[in-house]
């Protein structure tokens, strides 16, 4: 099955400062990679995706970079604000199409 | 806001009880999924339908638990004889069938005492 992992498990940045954070997958078809931000007591919810046969993505402050050959797909948040404390969590498919989530990284932003 | 809706929010019971969960994903909509998260983990996989249909159940899903979709709209997730290990937050999700993107709603938070 879908072997995923998330590095750090924390993060703690002062404002205003970058955030990056890893996801490994071990399926070879995953071919979709989003990263949702999950607010205390509050849903998950998408911040930016990536597909296969794409290598970078940004959106404002948010960019993923993937790594096919590697298997690993990376968060980056730049000029970091107290609002994006949270925890995130990789899901990328596995060959069936489905969800695999990361146990999640929780990051922490000091002001 | 997502348009995912579920219902109750939070559901406290006794071990040994039944309990039901219901879930309106985004009327557009054809996938359902279901999730179970715990504390300081991702959300795990439970069950997905496409319109009524019940594509796949993960080995999570115990005899105990089942889910329907009768019409492909809403959802029911329910649970018999809950034990002390089924407290969790129970998520529930949507998405188009041609788009990997899904949606959640906002949980319904189960403890069993």
């Amino acid at each position: 099955g879908e072997n995923v992992e998330q590095h750090p498990s924390t993060l703690s940045v002062q404002e205003g400062d970058s955030a990056v954070i890893k996801c490994t997958y071990s399926d070879s078809a995953s071919n979709y990679f989003p990263w949702y931000k999950q607010e205390l007591g509050k849903r998950p919810q998408l911040i930016i995706d990536i597909r296969s046969n794409v290598g970078e993505k940004k959106d404002q402050r948010i960019a993923v970079t993937l790594n096919k050959t590697a298997k690993h797909f990376s968060l980056h948040i730049t000029e970091t604000q107290p609002e994006d404390s949270a925890v995130y969590f990789c899901a990328p498919t596995d060959s069936w199409g489905k969800f695999q989530f990361g146990a999640g990284t929780q990051v922490v932003v000091t002001p | 806001d997502t348009g995912v809706s579920q219902d109750p929010r939070h559901k406290i019971t006794k071990r040994g009880q039944n309990v039901t969960f219901r879930c309106d994903p985004i009327s557009e909509h054809n996938r359902l999924y279901w999730y179970r998260q715990t504390l300081g983990q991702g959300p795990e996989f439970l069950t997905y339908f496409q319109n009524e249909a019940q594509l796949e159940k993960s080995r999570l899903l115990s005899d105990r638990f089942s889910a329907e979709r009768p019409k492909g709209s809403f959802s029911t997730l329910e649970i018999q004889r809950t034990e002390q290990g089924d407290s969790a937050m129970y998520l529930c999700a949507s998405s188009f069938p041609t788009e990997e993107t899904q949606y959640f709603g906002p949980g319904t938070r189960l403890l069993v005492l």
